[in-house]
């Protein structure tokens, strides 16, 4: 697609519930990324991902998150047992290659409020 | 500890008139540094990327400097229009590992 894109555009669930957020990155980008977002705050990070494998998971907040990428293109980031704390606008970022400067492409992102 | 601070927190100008926004780094090592216009429900739209050696860059009618040695950057709107209502965010990237370390950005209202 032209640009990356993110659905669901907003969620609403109950503390308890299980969530999944889509990310579709821009076609040919071999690094993703997603990142968590709270008003007022800049993003950040929790993960990184080249072609399938997870590169670096170290800002995932704990093991209620996981997120893949069997196939190298499509992510699914998805978030067990969710709390009040995890409402936030979660960001999807691909790029073409992943090296220093690499620009980043974000997609507009999934608001997700848990009630 | 890695950071990233701008200043201020919020502007408000009038269409036309220039601006500049401030960013402090702590970031060690450091690999390049970014500017991000962040438009409101939207996601980040990179702007300038600055690696060490830069001292600035420009993109239109946004100028960014880089100061490698007081580890500041400012980045500089000239002739301001409506459309540069947004967020903007000062992004830097160490040299060690993939992750940006993100500042909290400045909230920028133009007004006609």
């Amino acid at each position: 697609g032209a640009g990356v894109s993110q659905t669901p555009s907003n969620k609403v669930t109950e503390k308890g519930k299980y969530v999944e957020l889509r990310c579709d990155p821009i076609s040919g980008h071999t690094a993703l990324y997603w990142y968590r977002q709270s008003l007022g705050q800049g993003p950040e990070f929790l993960i990184y991902f080249q072609g399938t494998g997870a590169a670096d998971d170290s800002g995932l907040p704990n093991d209620r998150f996981f997120a893949v990428r069997p196939e190298g293109s499509v992510s699914t980031l998805k978030i067990q047992r969710t709390e009040r704390g995890d409402s936030a606008v979660y960001l999807c970022a691909s790029s073409l290659i992943s090296g220093s400067t690499d620009t980043q492409y974000f997609g507009p992102g999934t608001r997700l409020t848990v009630l | 500890k890695n950071q990233v601070e701008q200043s201020p927190q919020s502007l408000i100008i009038l269409e036309g008139k220039n601006c500049t926004l401030q960013c402090n780094y702590t970031v060690s090592p450091f690999s390049n540094l970014r500017w991000y216009k962040q438009d409101t429900g939207r996601g980040p739209v990179s702007l300038t990327i600055m690696t060490f050696s830069e001292n600035t860059k420009s993109n239109g009618r946004y100028t960014a400097t880089l100061d490698a040695d007081t580890k500041q950057s400012s980045l500089h709107i000239t002739a301001s229009q409506l459309s540069d209502s947004a967020s903007y965010i000062c992004v830097v990237r160490q040299d060690s590992n993939y992750q940006l370390i993100w500042g909290a950005g400045t909230k920028l209202i133009i007004k006609p």
